[in-house]
């Protein structure tokens, strides 16, 4: 089957630490985003990737981090910097930014302990 | 600047009655828009896009929804409503960042169909 998966589904941070969440696809897509998403919110973009070893951030990239060294998996590191981390992180990938269509993960609910 | 607005947190309506969640936008150029519908605790799914073309736009599970260019809204919509229609509703218009084409999403639209 075709599609984007997100590990792992729940995710504990203590204080000071830093965690990565997993993002794959095997739709053979160039792009991929990642999203905050808050109650009342709506979905903030963090990072994007448009190809292979190149990304951009996104509203609110502060306290994390990218990387895109395979055109099927951006991970995101949420770093320790990131004081307020509690919340639903959504992978999406589309054939190129702009006009397509995009294709989400089930996402990964963040939460500090 | 460019942006997309769902000015309604919550909509309600009963079983078997037309719906309708309001998006406007602003941005230059031409509007690539979208419609993504997300049940609880899952990640988005797409319901349908405007790129070009007629007004009118048919999407999955029953759903429509009509760009009005002078009126900046791209309106979903559908004739008859189903209690399993109930979940939350993106809009999404690509907006120009960085020099790249990006979608940015609305807060977000609750959709509660009544028995």
């Amino acid at each position: 089957d075709g599609g984007i998966t997100q590990s792992p589904k729940y995710l504990f941070r203590k204080e000071g630490q830093n965690v990565t969440l997993s993002c794959e696809q095997n739709l053979n897509h160039d792009a991929m985003y990642w999203y905050r998403q808050d109650p009342g919110q709506g979905l903030r973009l963090i990072y994007y990737s448009q190809i292979v070893n190149d990304f951009q951030k996104g509203d609110i990239a502060e306290g994390y981090s990218v990387s895109r060294e395979k055109k099927e998996s951006f991970p995101l590191t949420v770093t320790s910097a990131q004081k307020n981390p509690t919340a639903f992180y959504l992978c999406a990938s589309s054939k190129q930014t702009g006009v397509e269509t995009q294709y989400f993960g089930p996402g990964t609910r963040l939460l500090v302990l | 600047a460019q942006s997309v607005a769902q000015p309604e947190d919550q909509v309600n309506v009963a079983e078997g009655n037309p719906l309708t969640v309001k998006c406007t936008y602003s941005v230059s150029g031409n509007p690539y828009l979208f419609w993504y519908v997300q049940y609880p605790n899952r990640g988005l799914q797409f319901l349908l896009k405007y790129i070009t073309g007629d007004n009118l736009v048919k999407g999955s599970y029953g759903f429509e929804a009509e760009f009005n260019k002078s009126q900046t809204s791209f309106h979903l919509k559908k004739p008859s409503a189903l209690v399993s229609d109930s979940a939350l509703y993106f809009c999404a218009v690509r907006v120009l960042s960085g020099g790249s084409y990006i979608p940015t999403f609305g807060r977000g639209t609750s959709l509660i169909v009544h028995p």
